[in-house]
């Protein structure tokens, strides 16, 4: 089973621009959640998708923004980019389906994004 | 809210023996996880506690401790490549909602011959 993949792996854009992320989880998985990681300050979550609703969100700026597609896919959109957002973001995957162990989360191997 | 404690850093000899503790104070508790993480790539899962004691599997074990809010992931016969962070993560109770999953900091590994 293929596992979670996130494109573009790297991605260079100037301060002001917006950029988008994707991910596609693994197959069987409607939660998607989002992370940014940044060197000290470990991973700090973004939002949850879970059935193209948002289910839980972080202490982002509005700037951050997601979404979830009917196949369960997901993007992230950062608008307005600041060199702050410089970081590597993140996405996981879980099945949830209720069961206890089904909202383990299977990372995938995220996006490295550098805003000049 | 969530609160996550871990060491920061630590060191261990190859060969040897390291247990990584975790502290948490929740508002609840639906379970406790335990990734690795190697620099520069994403974090992989290794093992989940629902219930108190002690799971193991292969050279990787993990503990609960419930009432003590307190959690350890053990590392036998530590090999150079065990050298990554290792992040600790609770899953808070569901009680009207749902709640999302908190991450320690982690605790940064060093093997060393």
């Amino acid at each position: 089973k293929a596992g979670v993949t996130q494109t573009p792996r790297y991605l260079i854009k100037t301060r002001g621009q917006q950029v988008t992320l994707s991910c596609s989880p693994i197959s069987g998985h409607r939660s998607v959640s989002w992370y940014q990681q940044t060197p000290g300050q470990g991973l700090q979550f973004l939002f949850e998708y879970f059935s193209e609703t948002q289910r839980n969100k972080g202490n982002f700026p509005g700037r951050f923004s997601g979404r979830q597609f009917s196949n369960s896919r997901s993007e992230m959109n950062v608008s307005t980019l600041e060199l702050g957002d410089s970081a590597l973001y993140l996405c996981a995957s879980s099945r949830d389906s209720g069961r206890i162990g089904t909202d383990t989360q299977y990372f995938g191997p995220g996006t490295r994004l550098t805003v000049l | 809210g969530q609160n996550i404690d871990q060491p920061t850093e630590m060191t261990a000899t190859e060969g040897a023996i390291v247990q990584i503790n975790c502290t948490y104070q929740t508002s609840g508790f639906n379970g406790l996880f335990w990734y690795q993480q190697h620099a520069g790539e994403a974090p992989t899962f290794l093992s989940y506690n629902v219930l108190d004691g002690l799971e193991e599997k292969g050279r990787f074990s993990s503990f609960l401790s419930r009432s003590k809010g307190y959690s350890y992931l053990l590392l036998k016969e530590l090999q150079m490549k065990d050298s990554a962070s290792y992040l600790c993560a609770v899953r808070p109770l569901r009680i009207g909602g749902y709640q999302k999953v908190t991450f320690g900091t982690g605790t940064k590994l060093q093997v060393i011959p």
